[in-house]
């Protein structure tokens, strides 16, 4: 069966701190993987990753995929406390995949202390 | 602004009641996809339409639940004889498949079940 596992499910650090956050998976028809922060309501895009070692980049976030290993890492560096949320991640199938050809993990909670 | 809108933004209700949720996609977007998400969890598929077609129901999904698409716009999401159970977040996501997986999420419908 399709999964996506994210570590740690939770995580509280201070303002400034560096933090890693991690997608694995394990899927047949692997096509992309997904990056989501939410807040409160709607989860919001950060990345769409799909080609191994190539690293996005946006301010203080940034994700990379490694398809041999299986998985992807979002970091956030000088965390801020407007960082705190829950940081989904997602895997897209190829045609023929289930759950709409897109499975999620449960999400990392971040809270990042003043 | 995501340009996914969902009615009602909340919805509390007495046990044994009918709901009917709407969403509204991104005009362009072939792809519409429910959510329902718990406190402390990722987004759990429900079901998925690509066009007027439901393409995906969920396994888990009880058969209180009825979504339709009728002219492959809008989409409606229907739970009869409501339980505490079913308390949680209804979001809705579309995107177009084959050009961009991103999925674009509406703010959801908050569902309290009394």
């Amino acid at each position: 069966e399709d999964k996506v596992v994210q570590s740690p499910l939770s995580l509280v650090v201070h303002e400034g701190d560096t933090v890693t956050l991690n997608c694995s998976y394990e899927v047949t028809n692997f096509r992309s993987l997904l990056w989501y922060k939410q807040e409160k309501k709607a989860p919001t895009f950060l990345f769409m990753l799909t080609s191994s070692g190539i690293e996005k980049k946006s301010g203080r976030l940034s994700s990379i995929l490694d398809k041999k290993e299986l998985f992807s890492i979002l970091n956030i560096t000088a965390t801020q406390t407007g960082d705190s949320a829950v940081y989904l991640c997602a895997v897209v199938l190829r045609d023929g995949g289930s759950q709409g050809n897109l499975i999620f993990g449960k999400g990392t909670k971040l809270s990042v202390k003043p | 602004d995501t340009g996914v809108s969902q009615d009602p933004r909340h919805k509390i209700t007495k046990r044994g009641q009918n709901v009917t949720f709407r969403c509204d996609p991104i005009s362009e977007h072939n792809r519409l996809y429910w959510y329902r998400q718990t406190l402390g969890q990722g987004p759990e598929f429900l079901t998925y339409f690509q066009n007027e077609a439901q393409l995906e129901k969920s396994r888990l999904l009880s058969d209180r639940f009825s979504a339709e698409r009728p002219k492959g716009s809008f989409s409606t999401l229907e739970i009869q004889r409501t339980e505490q159970g079913d308390s949680a977040m209804y979001l809705c996501a579309s995107n177009v498949r084959g050009i961009n997986e991103k999925l674009f999420f509406g703010s959801g419908t908050q569902l309290s079940v009394l």
